[in-house]
């Protein structure tokens, strides 16, 4: 059971290049997160995507991109990787958005992103 | 806006002492409430989560949360700990409105367990 299913787990980038965080779902969920992690910040949405066809930006969308490619996938594109964007990100699914969710989300297991 | 704090960065427990993780919310409307924790190197995963219904829930492995919405808080709390749940704790707090998504989740607390 792969649950959130991630990759590269790990990279490093220089400063200006480009690179697609990939990451696939099995389990029938509607929705789908980009999370970016930072000591003593917690978790910050970047987008997400409440069914397959929709994306929305979350907390922290700037040089960000995103795909939902189809109701398995959800890509985030870094189109010029700038050192700020030096984090651990997470890909992460739920049933659905909707009035009154209360939703457990799932998530993978973290993608070490350095840009240097 | 909506918020979540947790009080406390880190925590450092004995082993077999109880241990209580605060997280407070800030919300006019009602929420859903959750517990999610994430060992070294792994992502997250649920806890324990509070919907409606009796304010005291429980997880499988001991640690138990109560919903008080007077106080708007949902701390964590476990009566003896174990050095397996040295982990950071993330409480956080959803709901829809005029089809606006919020899940928002605190900046975390770590829990190390010492022997």
């Amino acid at each position: 059971n792969a649950g959130v299913t991630q990759t590269p787990k790990f990279q490093v980038l220089k400063t200006g290049q480009s690179m697609t965080l990939q990451c696939a779902q099995d389990m029938n969920h509607n929705s789908m997160y980009w999370y970016r992690q930072d000591p003593g910040m917690g978790l910050r949405l970047i987008y997400y995507s409440a069914s397959e066809g929709t994306t929305d930006k979350g907390e922290v969308p700037n040089g960000y991109n995103v795909s939902r490619l189809n109701k398995r996938e959800f890509s985030l594109r870094l189109e010029s990787a700038a050192p700020s964007q030096t984090s651990v990100y997470f890909c992460a699914s739920s049933e659905a958005i909707r009035r009154g969710s209360g939703n457990t989300i799932y998530f993978g297991e973290g993608s070490w992103l350095t840009v240097v | 806006a909506q918020s979540v704090t947790q009080l406390d960065s880190q925590v450092p427990v004995f082993e077999e002492a109880p241990v209580e993780l605060r997280c407070n919310y800030s919300s006019s409307v009602s929420v859903y409430l959750f517990w999610y924790v994430q060992y070294p190197n792994q992502g997250l995963q649920l806890l324990l989560k509070y919907l409606s219904g009796s304010t005291l829930v429980e997880s499988i492995n001991g640690f138990e949360a109560e919903f008080n919405k007077s106080q708007t808080s949902f701390h964590l709390r476990k009566p003896s700990v174990h050095i397996s749940d040295t982990a950071e704790y993330f409480c956080a707090v959803s709901r829809t409105t005029s089809g606006t998504y919020k899940y928002i989740f605190g900046t975390g607390t770590r829990l190390k367990v010492l022997a």
